[in-house]
């Protein structure tokens, strides 16, 4: 069975600070891992994703994350936080990708609250 | 880009009476589509994923009977809470992948009340 777990429910940094949310998985099989954001009432937004090629990986707003095999991690970080980066963020893990049976396992998310 | 819709975005019931939640893929076909569950505070849970045409497959615990899933065209899902009582109260999510299996997106959510 796969999971991940996120360390931290709630991070806080001032604007301009490194945001750092950690993100650590568990897989028999070697997993593609994603990092969603949630804005309030509203659905997830995939930030990057995972795949095998490269193991830094750059999504959108600035954001980019890590696959580290030997930590089995998969920390999401942005070099300066801006206002806007407060929400709710999930990691999340596969075990296929696509496929019709591939499903998404999410973790228990970490909420970022930016300091002015 | 993708945009998977959801209705109502909120539904407040009363014990006992039955729900009907939407989710539409409005710009592409959607050959599966997941119904996630969001305690407050907490994660996504997968309850169930249906293949259009096809019966839903529920995750280990999710009662088939309360939560009815119906995948009846390539764009349009629906959940049913069946005589819903306030324990059921929750966000729902929902989501849909295309024909190429490239990405879920997902709906905005909709936050039932059991009064």
């Amino acid at each position: 069975a796969q999971s991940v777990t996120q360390l931290g429910s709630h991070v806080s940094v001032s604007e301009g600070a490194l945001v750092l949310l950690r993100c650590n998985y568990s897989s028999s099989v070697p997993p593609y891992l994603f990092w969603y954001v949630q804005y309030p009432n509203q659905g997830l937004q995939l930030l990057l994703k995972y795949t095998s090629a490269a193991t830094l990986v750059k999504g959108i707003n600035g954001f980019e994350a890590e696959f580290k095999k030997s930590e089995t991690s998969f920390h999401l970080t942005k070099p300066s936080a801006h206002m806007s980066d407060a929400a709710e963020y999930f990691c999340a893990v596969s075990d296929i990708l696509y496929s019709s049976a591939s499903k998404i396992i999410f973790g228990s998310g970490t909420r970022l609250s930016i300091r002015p | 880009g993708a945009v998977v819709s959801q209705h109502p975005s909120r539904v407040i019931c009363k014990s006992g009476t039955s729900v009907k939640i939407e989710c539409r893929s409005l710009d592409f076909q959607a050959t599966t589509m997941f119904w996630y569950r969001q305690f407050p505070k907490q994660s996504l849970m997968l309850m169930a994923t249906s293949n259009e045409g096809s019966k839903a497959t529920y995750e280990q615990g999710v009662e088939k009977d309360k939560f009815l899933i119906n995948h009846a065209s390539l764009t349009l899902s629906t959940l049913t809470v069946t005589s819903a009582h306030p324990e059921d109260s929750s966000f729902y999510i929902c989501s849909a992948r295309d024909r190429g299996y490239n990405e879920q997106f997902f709906g905005p959510g909709t936050r039932l009340t059991v009064l």
